[in-house]
């Protein structure tokens, strides 16, 4: 299955400011997932990023506060702006597994935001 | 999308058989069933699909009734190291909804 690898694995960040997480997946992939786990809870889909076109977002996220790049089959990354101290949880990547069998995840990145 | 039911918690000790139900009333003809296991500070990690009746792999067991209404993710044996959070998902294509998982704590 493909391996990711997601940068930063953590950070504190200031309010208001901005933060870009990266992630790198080993093989080429239509689609990238990203997903919010706060603190004890389940996953939220935030957006899917398709290569060459804009990314589509689920209902309660919006561009302007999380806009998404994904220049190539094997790179996004994820931008959390302005953030606010409720912004704090875990962001996760994640591709179609191989053979479209499950989805491989990232070990995510734990924003803290102070 | 699906919408899922399971325990939100389960105990036991090590060597049991354990055994996680989940309730998805309304899955839709073409859903498929996953599960998914996540360690604190980890992404899920993928553990088995199903269809309908059983399928095993080296990790698990999902069995599937007829009715495919529910499904019972099977771990035999289960070990300290198996206290995680299962997450049943049901649905077909690339959107995926998780529900709010099973948080299983194995006793020595």
């Amino acid at each position: 299955s493909a391996v990711i690898s997601q940068k930063p694995s953590r950070d504190i960040c200031q309010r208001g400011t901005s933060l870009t997480i990266q992630c790198q997946v080993d093989s080429q992939v239509t689609m990238m997932f990203w997903y919010r786990q706060q603190p004890g809870q389940s996953l939220t889909l935030i957006a899917t990023a398709n290569q060459g076109s804009e990314a589509t977002y689920e209902s309660g996220f919006v561009i302007d506060k999380f806009p998404i790049s994904r220049p190539n089959l094997t790179f996004s990354t994820l931008t959390v702006s302005n953030m606010s101290p409720e912004d704090s949880s875990i962001y996760l990547c994640s591709v179609v597994g191989t053979d479209n069998y499950g989805y491989t995840f990232g070990s995510g990145t734990r924003l803290t935001v102070v | 999308l699906a919408k899922t039911t399971q325990p939100i918690s389960m105990d036991s000790y090590e060597g049991q058989e354990v055994n996680i139900t989940c309730s998805h009333n309304n899955i839709a003809t073409n859903d498929y069933i996953t599960w998914y296991q996540q360690f604190p500070s980890q992404g899920p990690r993928f553990i088995i699909q199903g269809y309908k009746t059983k399928v095993t792999n080296e990790v698990a067991s999902l069995f599937i009734p007829a009715d495919r209404k529910s499904s019972t993710l099977s771990l035999p044996r289960v070990s300290l190291s198996d206290t995680a959070v299962y997450y049943c998902l049901v649905g077909e294509g690339f959107k995926t909804i998780f529900g709010a998982g099973t948080r299983l704590f194995v006793k020595a």
